[in-house]
């Protein structure tokens, strides 16, 4: 496979659920990151990870925990979710921070 | 702060038409780069260029041009001879220098119709 991939491109989940997104690039890049895309709303920037640190969380709640075991990978777990979080969430890379971004195709989270 | 408006929330032209989205940014820093970036309906933004503050040359690939201008803090970007698989929403972005975050614009759809 090649440029950057999510999993699952869908998913549905109750408020008590727990569920995670997962997002792997084939790139060889070293900065990962998280994005929100709302109906009628900017894509939001929620996590940053470079070298597989964090170096940006920006005020999201807790409820959403990430995770980048290497530099390929980037989860986002998800746990007691409310119907506003549903969104497309973006997974991007590059190849250091601030470069141009490469993302995947979203995860469309619907939360009953 | 840096802010990102394009103010044509939609467009829709015929095809064969030429079309430009506009994007107007803020920002203090002197050293600053520009992005558009293109989210056909399958979701997935796709890269299509990227700026820096001191090049202010025109560029061309193909069908698609942009015009920066600094002077009107504009980076505007056009489609010549649009096509339907043109359609789609489009993304200006702006990172300074020394930044790792991106501040998107809310986006102009495009609508090309047959």
């Amino acid at each position: 496979e090649t440029g950057v991939t999510q999993t699952p491109r869908h998913l549905v989940m109750g408020m008590t659920n727990k569920k995670s997104l997962k997002c792997e690039q084939h790139l060889g890049h070293n900065a990962m990151y998280w994005y929100k895309q709302s109906a009628k709303k900017p894509l939001e920037l929620m996590f940053v990870y470079s070298l597989e640190e964090r170096v940006e969380n920006n005020s999201v709640p807790s409820r959403f925990s990430p995770e980048c075991p290497n530099s390929s990978h980037l989860f986002l777990h998800l746990h007691t979710l409310q119907p506003e979080d549903s969104a497309l969430y973006l997974c991007a890379s590059s190849p250091s921070l601030g470069d141009e971004q490469f993302f995947g195709p979203g995860t469309r989270l619907t939360v009953l | 702060a840096q802010k990102v408006t394009q103010a044509q929330t939609e467009i829709s032209v015929v095809e064969k038409e030429d079309v430009t989205l506009d994007c107007v940014y803020e920002t203090r820093d002197t050293t600053y780069y520009l992005f558009w970036y293109k989210q056909p309906p399958s979701g997935e933004l796709v890269f299509l260029i990227r700026r820096n503050s001191f090049d202010e040359q025109n560029e061309i690939s193909g069908r698609y041009s942009w015009n920066f201008q600094k002077s009107t803090s504009s980076f505007n970007f056009t489609i010549t001879a649009s096509q339907v698989v043109d359609s789609a929403v489009y993304f200006c972005a702006l990172r300074v220098n020394y930044g790792q975050n991106f501040v998107f614009g809310p986006g102009t759809r495009l609508s090309v119709l047959p």
